[in-house]
């Protein structure tokens, strides 16, 4: 099956420095999503991005589709954005979702 | 954005005993809804897809007998873990896709912690 891979696995920021995930895998996809679980466990839809660049306040994210990465952009960041950020990508039909192991961002006052 | 719920978000269970979660889509229909795991410092894993109608779908290596999927309605999936022990202590979320003109985007309950004791 289609394998995912997120770098780096742990990060850790002061606040206001930007950051930069990266998504690999492996195979061909007609969709991507970045998650951003939080605290209390509740996963945050970021971005729905089979290709292109998407931007949402200090987020953005690109997926390049033919090179199989993306990439979640983080700037000025707050120590909200504290939590794990997972990419998932479809598997088989149904649209099963296939995570990565995720990226464990703390971000420090 | 589309709403998910779950219930209950913790459950504290003796073991041998049953426990059902319920997983709803509040304010869209879903045909196909799907149960992960997670536990901790993990990520997650999709156990079943349930289907409204027919049977689940379960991954290799998930027990069908021991985690049972109904999915009684277009807005409603329960998940019930048969017999539980506490190995089965974890994290679990389900999730229903929410169809757009681009494609689907799955959304996510907010959980439930099941700890069997």
């Amino acid at each position: 099956g289609i394998q995912v891979e997120q770098s780096p696995p742990d990060l850790i920021l002061q606040e206001g420095a930007n950051s930069t995930l990266r998504c690999n895998f492996s195979d061909s996809v007609n969709n991507l999503q970045w998650f951003h679980q939080n605290p209390w466990g509740q996963l945050i839809n970021l971005f729905y991005i089979p290709s292109g660049t998407k931007q949402n306040g200090r987020l953005s994210a690109t997926t390049v589709a033919t090179e199989r990465y993306s990439l979640l952009y983080i700037s000025s960041s707050q120590t909200t954005d504290s939590g794990v950020y997972f990419c998932a990508v479809p598997s088989g039909g149904y649209n099963k979702l296939i995570f990565g192991a995720g990226t464990r961002l703390a971000v420090h006052p | 954005g589309a709403v998910v719920s779950q219930h209950p978000s913790w459950v504290i269970c003796k073991s041998g005993t049953s426990v059902k979660i319920e997983c709803r889509s509040l304010d869209f229909q879903a045909t196909t809804m799907f149960w992960y795991r997670q536990f901790p410092k993990q990520s997650l894993m999709l156990m079943a897809t349930s289907n409204e109608g027919s049977k689940a779908t379960y991954e290799q290596g998930v027990e069908k007998d021991k985690f049972l999927i109904n999915h009684a309605s277009l807005t409603l999936s329960t998940l019930t873990v048969t017999s539980a022990h506490p190995e089965d202590s974890s994290f679990y979320i389900c999730s229903a896709p929410l169809p757009l003109r681009s494609g689907d985007t799955q959304y996510f309950g907010p959980g439930t912690r099941l700890t069997v004791l």
